[in-house]
């Protein structure tokens, strides 16, 4: 079946220090998203890409979706406190069939951010 | 105020019992998703409803039942023949299945001893 990759599973970083995050799929994706899950928090949404080699920014925050729609990544820029918590990529599938639909999360990366 | 509701927030239940989550949203969402969430793994889906009356498994739904009646309501039962049930629960609902953003609930603590 479809899987999704994410590294590290741990990032530890000092306040200011840059934080990136990996997913890769074992299937091309029709579109990736981020979600970010504080310490006893649910997940919320951030953002979604759909076209290869889309590029997103969101202030401090960037995200890419690979060429061939099968790897992507969040690079924070200068963390800060706020951003503690953990940041789960989920792909979506092409095609029909049972996969249609249905989203495949990675196992996310829990960053602790010290002052 | 729109949004996804479930209940309880925490769940203590005995070994060999049913217990029913409860999910509930506003949004007037087709679609609406079971995860469950374990320390260090990702959130793996159970089941999915995209419509009233419609629902299918998701990568794993053994031990686990649900019921779409109504549009806004997807509970979720957690049988005694799940091995492993103490975990996480998260209802999530999207537009539709057609690659929206998901809208988490709160989640819900099962504790089974």
């Amino acid at each position: 079946g479809q899987q999704v990759m994410q590294i590290p599973q741990y990032q530890h970083v000092q306040e200011g220090e840059d934080f990136t995050t990996y997913c890769n799929s074992s299937t091309t994706l029709s579109n990736i998203q981020w979600y970010k899950q504080r310490p006893g928090g649910h997940p919320v949404f951030l953002i979604q890409l759909v076209k290869s080699g889309e590029v997103k920014k969101q202030k401090r925050l960037t995200f890419q979706f690979g060429e061939a729609k099968k790897n992507s990544s969040l690079h924070i820029t200068a963390t800060q406190t706020t951003d503690v918590g953990t940041y789960f990529c989920a792909g979506g599938h092409m095609g029909g069939g049972t996969s249609y639909g249905k989203l495949t999360f990675g196992q996310g990366t829990i960053l602790t951010v010290h002052p | 105020d729109g949004g996804i509701t479930q209940s309880p927030k925490y769940l203590f239940r005995k070994e060999g019992q049913n217990v029913t989550l409860s999910c509930e949203q506003n949004l007037n969402h087709d679609a609406m998703y079971w995860y469950r969430q374990d320390p260090g793994q990702g959130l793996r889906l159970i089941y999915y409803s995209q419509i009233v009356n419609d629902f299918q498994k998701g990568d794993i739904a053994e031990g686990y039942s649900v019921s779409r009646e109504k549009k806004e309501s997807f509970p979720l039962t957690v049988t005694s023949a799940q091995k492993n049930p103490t975990a996480f629960y998260l209802c999530a609902s999207s537009i539709d299945l057609n690659g929206f953003e998901q809208y988490f609930g709160p989640g819900t603590r099962l504790t089974v001893t």
